[in-house]
């Protein structure tokens, strides 16, 4: 079956610009959970959406948003970009929600590079 | 500081040698997992713990999950270059909760 896609894998943006990402998930799974991934701070959690609902926030600034669709696919929201938000950006779908211990299956990423 | 404390953060050696990577937290862990990232990709699960003292085996990788479940370790024997790459661990704190991933440990296995 089809893995988990992101769209776009590359992008660059300059500062006080906004960037929508986006993430179709495995069929099938209701969970899609979204994570920044830097070589200083390692992968970082942003949010989890099942089933249209954010379950779980991580803690970044109100420009990071997102949202899912009733196909589960998502989107995130970056706005005002800085220069830190250079990352990459991975989406990960899961059958169960994140607190039933079911594996994550992640897409390739977005990455993201604000000039 | 990072809930998920990994070491070493990078760790190079030659095909056949082996090596261990451990995942250490001062918190109690329902479960965690170990994932392997390759360049351009995303993660990719390789285990699940869930019992203290559990220990599973992967081929040639060893996965133990401590007693008190605050801790964790992998173990490669003879390593391949296959094997390089970022190894991640990920706790889950209580049911409902969210995954926090370790800084991750960079594997490099030269031929």
């Amino acid at each position: 079956k089809a893995g988990v896609t992101q769209t776009p894998r590359y992008l660059i943006k300059t500062r006080g610009q906004q960037v929508t990402l986006s993430c179709s998930p495995i069929s099938g799974h209701r969970s899609v959970s979204w994570y920044q991934q830097t070589p200083g701070q390692g992968l970082q959690f942003l949010f989890e959406y099942f089933s249209e609902t954010q379950r779980n926030k991580g803690n970044f600034p109100g420009r990071f948003s997102g949202r899912q669709f009733s196909n589960s696919r998502s989107e995130m929201n970056v706005s005002t970009l800085e220069l830190g938000d250079s990352a990459l950006y991975l989406c990960a779908s899961s059958l169960l929600t994140q607190g039933a211990s079911g594996e994550l299956f992640f897409g390739e990423g977005s990455r993201l590079t604000v000039l | 500081t990072q809930l998920l404390e990994q070491s070493p953060q990078f760790l190079s050696i030659q095909e056949g040698e082996n090596l261990t990577v451990y995942c250490n937290s001062s918190s109690v862990f329902s479960s965690l997992q170990w994932y392997r990232q390759e360049p351009g990709e995303g993660p990719v699960l390789l285990v699940t713990v869930v019992t203290g003292g559990e220990v599973k085996k992967l081929k040639r990788l060893t996965f133990q999950f401590g007693d008190a479940r605050k801790d964790s370790s992998l173990h490669i024997t003879a390593a391949q270059p296959g094997d390089t790459g970022l190894y991640l661990c990920a706790g889950e704190k209580a049911a409902g909760n969210k995954l926090t991933f370790g800084g991750g440990t960079r594997v490099l296995v030269k031929p």
